[in-house]
């Protein structure tokens, strides 16, 4: 079965530093990998993707994440954070095998300072 | 305004009652799930449906039903056997390519 370890439940950052979530999956085969946020009080939305071709993907408001196959993970960054990205970041995988089915980390909560 | 509706917002129900949560999705999307979402514990995927008439269980199914007799609706009722029904239910639909679009989700408390 697949499993999705996210490192941190809680980060608290001063803006302007930079950022590093770490996610890990357990599944040897084909995945694809997503990361969601979700700001308080507002859906869970989908912040980049990560299906095929270059490693490192770029989504919306300055974040990126790089797939590492070799060590089976998916690490979020940003360089520079600020008070909006305060929300719970969630990694996610799914797997050819398992249709669409995601399987989700446990999430992490960020806030970050003003 | 394409998207995916959960109504109501917030939902009381006594112990031993069932209730039924709502979905609907104008996205045109042949996949609809459910998921649960408990502090610390991430999303656990309850039901999903890939194609109409037809559903799978997921990770917690037990004390849960659903139903998907249209392509745009797809109910989640949590039964009296449900054992901690208490939670922030969240239901999503996705295309073919597996991403997952999300409604604003449904807190129930049962007391």
């Amino acid at each position: 079965a697949q499993s999705v370890s996210q490192h941190n439940h809680h980060v608290i950052l001063s803006e302007a530093a930079s950022l590093e979530l770490g996610c890990n999956y357990s599944y040897g085969g084909t995945v694809n990998l997503f990361w969601y946020v979700q700001y308080p009080g507002q859906h869970l939305q989908l912040l980049l993707k990560y299906f095929s071709g270059d490693p490192l993907v770029k989504g919306i408001k300055g974040f990126e994440a790089e797939f590492i196959k070799s060590k089976f993970s998916f690490n979020l960054r940003k360089p520079s954070v600020q008070w909006s990205d305060t929300a719970e970041y969630f990694c996610a995988v799914n797997a050819k095998e398992y249709g669409n089915k995601l399987v989700f980390g446990a999430g992490t909560i960020l806030r970050v300072k003003s | 305004d394409g998207g995916i509706t959960q109504s109501p917002k917030y939902l009381f129900r006594k112990e031993g009652q069932n209730v039924t949560l709502s979905c609907e999705q104008n996205l045109n999307h042949d996949a609809m799930y459910w998921y649960r979402q408990d502090p610390g514990q991430g999303l656990r995927l309850i039901y999903y449906s890939q194609i109409v008439n037809d559903f799978q269980k997921g990770d917690i199914a037990e004390g849960y039903s659903v139903s998907r007799e249209k392509k745009e609706s797809f109910p989640l009722t949590v039964t009296s056997a449900q054992k901690n029904p208490t939670a922030f239910y969240l239901c999503a639909s996705s295309s073919i390519l597996g991403e997952q679009y999300f409604g604003p989700g449904t807190r129930l408390t049962v007391t």
